[in-house]
């Protein structure tokens, strides 16, 4: 069963420059969200989508753009990549906005120079 | 954003003894939930808490929901090497909310 899976799983971006992190879930989940994991800052929610058509902003979206594709996939795009944006990136998806049980991918780790 | 605080940062321990870690907030919450985070990997859920006072146990995993709704605690009994990990804590403010607020997490070493 592949779950969560996240692609690229590293990268590296030079300042200024602008990529697109894919998820995709194959567990007909309704919600999907986008985590990023800073040392000694544990997750922090940057965007999410409680169902398919929807999105919204979690505690830490500037710099961050979203869009759910369809069902199955949500992508998060950095537009002006900053230093400050390097971190782990986490895709999470969960049966419903209500439900717990939220399933991570294996995590993208993004450098920017 | 919410703090929550995890304690201790990091524990090493011998294989076979018990565990206790916990995490405050500075606010009420009505879900706790605690999670393991493999090195490479996603965190992966263990427990779910949803009651003020709840205690729930998974294998060798025992969580409580703080009576305060500020504090839950999550013990690991008799423990062994694939224990290693750190764990997070994530709260979230009512059971209608996404938005779910993490721990800086606690860094588990077992030694054999």
């Amino acid at each position: 069963n592949a779950g969560v899976t996240q692609t690229p799983k590293f990268q590296v971006l030079k300042t200024g420059q602008s990529m697109t992190l894919q998820c995709a879930q194959d567990m007909n989940h309704n919600s999907m969200y986008w985590y990023r994991q800073d040392p000694g800052m544990g997750l922090r929610l940057i965007y999410y989508s409680a169902s398919e058509g929807t999105t919204d902003k979690g505690e830490v979206p500037n710099g961050y753009n979203v869009s759910r594709l369809n069902k199955r996939e949500f992508s998060l795009r950095l537009e002006s990549a900053a230093p400050s944006q390097t971190s782990v990136y986490f895709c999470a998806s969960s049966p419903g906005p209500l439900n717990t049980e939220a399933f991570f991918g294996q995590g993208t780790r993004l450098t920017v120079v | 954003g919410q703090q929550l605080n995890q304690s201790p940062q990091s524990m090493f321990i011998q294989e076979g003894e018990d565990v206790s870690m916990n995490c405050t907030s500075s606010s009420i919450f009505n879900t706790w939930l605690w999670y393991k985070q493999d090195p490479g990997e996603g965190p992966v859920l263990l427990i779910a808490l949803y009651k003020a006072g709840e205690l729930t146990s998974n294998g060798r995993l025992t969580a409580q929901f703080g009576i305060t709704r500020k504090d839950s605690f999550l013990n690991i009994s008799a423990s062994i090497p694939s224990d290693v990990g750190i764990y997070f804590c994530a709260g979230r403010f009512s059971n209608t909310g996404n938005q779910f607020y993490f721990g800086t997490g606690t860094s588990l070493t077992v030694i054999p």
